[in-house]
């Protein structure tokens, strides 16, 4: 089992551009999460997913739209890319929630 | 929403156990105490999480104060490979038992 893979692992981007982060597990897990996380702080939750089709607003969703069309999959976008979305970006997967959650090695992005 | 108080930084030698506390004073009954590490440059691994009782698995043991106010995470040997962040969580029922990080406590250790 790979457990949760995030791609890309880096990216630099100019401000305004646009971008996805594409999260899978494979295992077989319905619950899905992106977070990010800024230097010195936790982690916070930007969206999250119960299942198949569905999305829901996490603490700071504002910038993202995300989407889970399949249930392996779970994609994070960037609409127009700001320099305060540079960040390292974590996807997560867990069963359920209350759950242990199981996070992938993440992304950093960069935006200039 | 139930917080968690952590110290910043803690520092253990090589091969001694390693207690790290966790203050939730304000824990619901239906709140579970979640703890999870960040190892460098690397996504949070799950550690162990509890409910009332004291439990044991193969990275850690959880104990939980009686009144639940305080817990801690006990590693019984450290490696140098247990140094990280460790998070002390709360899911409570209110949010649907999503994680919320703080800062964690930075555990060095020591050769």
């Amino acid at each position: 089992n790979a457990g949760v893979t995030q791609t890309p692992k880096f990216r630099v981007l100019k401000t305004g551009q646009s971008m996805t982060l594409l999260c899978a597990q494979d295992m077989n897990h319905e619950y899905m999460y992106w977070y990010r996380q800024d230097p010195g702080m936790g982690l916070r939750l930007i969206h999250y997913s119960v299942g198949e089709g569905t999305t829901a607003k996490g603490e700071v969703p504002d910038g993202y739209n995300v989407s889970r069309l399949k249930k392996q999959n779970f994609l994070l976008g960037l609409e127009s890319a700001a320099p305060s979305q540079t960040s390292v970006y974590f996807c997560a997967s867990s069963y359920a929630f209350n759950y242990e959650q199981y996070f992938g090695p993440g992304t950093r992005l960069t935006v200039t | 929403d139930a917080k968690t108080t952590q110290p910043n930084s803690m520092e253990s030698n090589e091969e001694e156990p390693v207690h790290l506390p966790c203050n939730h004073s304000t824990i619901s009954g239906t709140d579970y105490i979640h703890w999870y590490r960040q190892l460098p440059s690397q996504g949070p691994e799950y550690v162990i999480h509890g409910l009332t009782s004291n439990v044991n698995n193969r990275m850690a043991s959880l104990a939980i104060a009686e009144d639940r106010k305080s817990s801690t995470l006990i590693l019984h040997r450290a490696t140098l490979r247990d140094a990280a962040v460790y998070y002390c969580i709360l899911t409570t029922l209110r949010s649907n038992y999503k994680l919320t990080f703080g800062k964690g406590t930075l555990l060095t250790v020591n050769p």
